[in-house]
């Protein structure tokens, strides 16, 4: 079974400042998806960004950006120049690439804490 | 766009009690899927429908919860009889076919049982 591990169960970072949140992943596929997403306190999942495993060239969407390790089964989440909103759980998610299998297995999640 | 709604926001019952949760996923997408968030763990995949048809229902606790999708539209999650360990944020969310890989969330029910 599809295991995410994310070690960093807070995080915080100064207004502006860059912070790295950090996601292994286990899987014996090679063709899947990965996903940020972050939960704001209204408990709404927002999708951040998403990578696809046979794409080389790391997913960037405006301050956010991944560095996609898929030897070493890594995933990790930069935010650039942070802002007050950005404060929220971050959760890492892996999706199958499998015809069909479509369901989303998240980690435990980071709480990033944005300090003014 | 609207996007993908869930009632009741909160719910507060007594253990052994009944309750039903409601998802209305965004216009046209097909398949829909039910979370349990877990205070402190990320969501877990209860049951995923295509249309109205169940694809996943492997994590379901099948002796207390149920859930349907009649009209492979409006979808209904259920729990009877609850127990203290159903405390949990119940989230919907809804994908697009043939995008199957973007999951499109709703706000969620906070569900207490006491």
């Amino acid at each position: 079974a599809q295991t995410v591990t994310q070690s960093q169960p807070e995080m915080s970072v100064q207004e502006a400042e860059t912070v790295t949140l950090s996601c292994t992943y286990d899987t014996s596929e090679s063709d899947y998806y990965l996903f940020w997403y972050k939960q704001p306190p209204s408990r709404q999942m927002i999708l951040v960004i998403r990578q696809e495993a046979y794409k080389q060239q790391n997913a960037t969407e405006n301050r956010f950006s991944v560095n996609f390790q898929k030897a070493a089964k890594s995933f990790s989440l930069k935010i650039s120049d942070s802002q007050l909103g950005d404060a929220a759980m971050y959760f890492c998610a892996y999706r199958s690439g499998i015809t069909g299998a479509n369901n989303l297995f998240f980690g435990t999640g980071t709480r990033l804490t944005v300090i003014p | 766009e609207a996007g993908v709604a869930q009632s009741p926001r909160y719910k507060i019952i007594e253990k052994r009690q009944s309750v039903a949760f409601w998802c209305n996923p965004i216009s046209g997408h097909a398949t829909l899927y039910w979370y349990q968030q877990i205070l402190g763990q990320g969501p877990k995949l209860l049951i995923q429908f295509q249309n109205n048809g169940v694809v996943d229902d492997s994590q379901l606790p099948k002796d207390r919860f149920s859930a349907e999708r009649l009209k492979g539209v409006d979808s209904t999650l259920k729990i009877q009889p609850a127990k203290l360990e159903d405390s949990a944020v119940y989230l919907c969310a809804s994908s697009p076919w043939p995008r199957r890989d973007t999951q499109y969330f709703g706000p969620g029910t906070r569900l207490t049982v006491l």
